[in-house]
């Protein structure tokens, strides 16, 4: 069962726009949500996370939204950039016994274009 | 700063090999998971350990093991290597074992089974 659901494989956007990343989960559990960027052969690099006692956080171009009732979290890149061109991975977590573990969605591929 | 590291980039081995993948946490760091990541997937977690002891697993078989030692490094041991086996493998420190912490990510271990 995916518990953690990007259902947009892809998304192009141009530059100097806004990229809108999608993310639903189904675990009432998870209380703690993040996005990791992904480029080919490298691991994933820490974007954002965001608390279930918030519903938005920034960081610089990235923010984060929680919209608990509809289990559903949002990326918001403004401006996106060429640089910002990668896999996008949204994760969640929840104390499951004595671990916790990061939940992953499959990816959303963004593409900046000029 | 050294972020975490991985040992070695890749590795090639042949079906029913045994294989053994290093990891070194950020500095300070006493929590490593590992996650097996496959093409078209999100990484999919195997094992976290935190001050040395395993805190949780995956639904992965017993011919996957893992250590963390004193020094909090880590490896992941994976006997009796099936073709299926051949994934990114990702090693990821944080500093504590709770709920809403950020992972900080290694680059990664592609192995490939022949």
């Amino acid at each position: 069962d995916q518990q953690v659901k990007q259902n947009s494989p892809s998304l192009s956007v141009q530059e100097g726009r806004i990229s809108i990343l999608n993310c639903d989960y189904t675990n009432s559990m998870f209380d703690y949500f993040l996005w990791y960027k992904k480029y080919p052969a490298e691991g994933p690099t820490f974007l954002i996370s965001i608390s279930s006692i918030k519903d938005k956080n920034e960081d610089g171009r990235f923010t984060v939204f929680l919209n608990k009732s509809a289990k559903h979290l949002s990326l918001h890149i403004v401006p996106s950039q060429p640089g910002d061109s990668a896999v996008y991975f949204c994760a969640a977590s929840g104390y499951t016994g004595t671990a916790s573990k990061l939940t992953f969605g499959t990816g959303t591929r963004l593409q900046v274009t000029l | 700063d050294a972020g975490v590291t991985q040992s070695p980039t890749h590795l090639i081995k042949t079906r029913g090999q045994q294989v053994t993948l290093r990891c070194s946490p950020i500095s300070g760091h006493k929590s490593v998971s590992w996650y097996q990541q496959v093409l078209g997937q999100g990484p999919q977690f195997i094992f976290q350990y935190y001050e040395k002891e395993e805190r949780g697993r995956g639904n992965f078989p017993d011919r996957f093991s893992a250590r963390q030692f004193p020094n909090y490094s880590s490896e992941l041991n994976v006997n009796a290597l099936l073709l299926g086996d051949s994934a990114l493998y990702l090693c990821a420190s944080s500093f504590r074992d709770l709920e809403g912490t950020e992972a900080f990510f290694g680059q990664g271990t592609r192995l490939t089974v022949v």
